[in-house]
């Protein structure tokens, strides 16, 4: 089966900088997602993850290492309107998507 | 481009009734999702569609139907209402497999009493 793991929530202050971590066991992995979910709202894609390494976008970067099932997320420059739900989802082998049950992420001033 | 939309935003059921959620993107996508999100838990999916006429369960379909005529619209329909469906249920589009990223309708809150 398939299991994902992210801290449930993490405390972080403007202007600094964050890692949400997400660990992972599958049978079978085709890919990583992560989303931002503000409260109340829809999930919306930030990046995509198949080869190991770092992909950068800006102030948000994702790593992935699939030899030991752990991918991060890195936010650079915090701002108050990051405060969101950061969600994990992994590509199984039947090319769905199983989704973690999210890090909440409260940005202090 | 309105991207994917829902309806409605908010619904009160009664045990035993019935719905339909409705679900439509004009990005001309071909794979459709269902996904129900609980307080505290992931996403998860209910029905996908790879295509019009093509539909298939995923990982919690009981309770549920789907259907997929068109390449716009994938409404989901609930028979006999039960607590346990209550949820905010998001409905996405991608324009294939998932490769892509999926975009999010804003999604229905449903509460079943």
């Amino acid at each position: 089966g398939q299991n994902i793991d992210q801290p449930t929530e993490m405390t972080a202050t403007e202007g600094a900088i964050v890692q949400i971590n997400c660990t992972y066991q599958t049978s079978g992995f085709n890919g990583l997602f992560w989303y931002q979910q503000h409260a109340g709202e829809a999930p919306t894609f930030l990046s995509y993850n198949v080869l190991d390494g770092l992909e950068e976008k800006g102030r948000f970067s994702s790593f992935l290492s699939r030899s030991k099932g752990y991918s991060y997320l890195l936010l650079k420059e915090l701002q108050m309107k990051d405060s969101a739900s950061y969600l994990c989802a992994l590509k199984d082998s039947n090319y769905q998507l199983i989704w973690g049950a999210g890090t909440k992420l409260i940005i202090k001033p | 481009n309105a991207g994917v939309t829902q309806t409605p935003k908010f619904r009160i059921l009664k045990i035993g009734q019935s719905m339909t959620l409705q679900c439509t993107q004009d990005m001309n996508h071909n794979y459709m999702y269902w996904y129900r999100q609980d307080p505290g838990m992931g996403l998860k999916l209910i029905y996908y569609s790879v295509g019009a006429g093509i539909t298939d369960k995923g990982e919690v379909p009981n309770g549920y139907n789907v259907s997929r005529s068109t390449t716009e619209d994938f409404p989901l329909r609930l028979e006999l209402a039960a607590p346990s469906q209550t949820s905010v249920y998001f409905c996405a589009s991608s324009y294939y497999d998932t490769n892509y990223e999926q975009y999010f309708g804003p999604g229905t809150r449903l509460t079943v009493t």
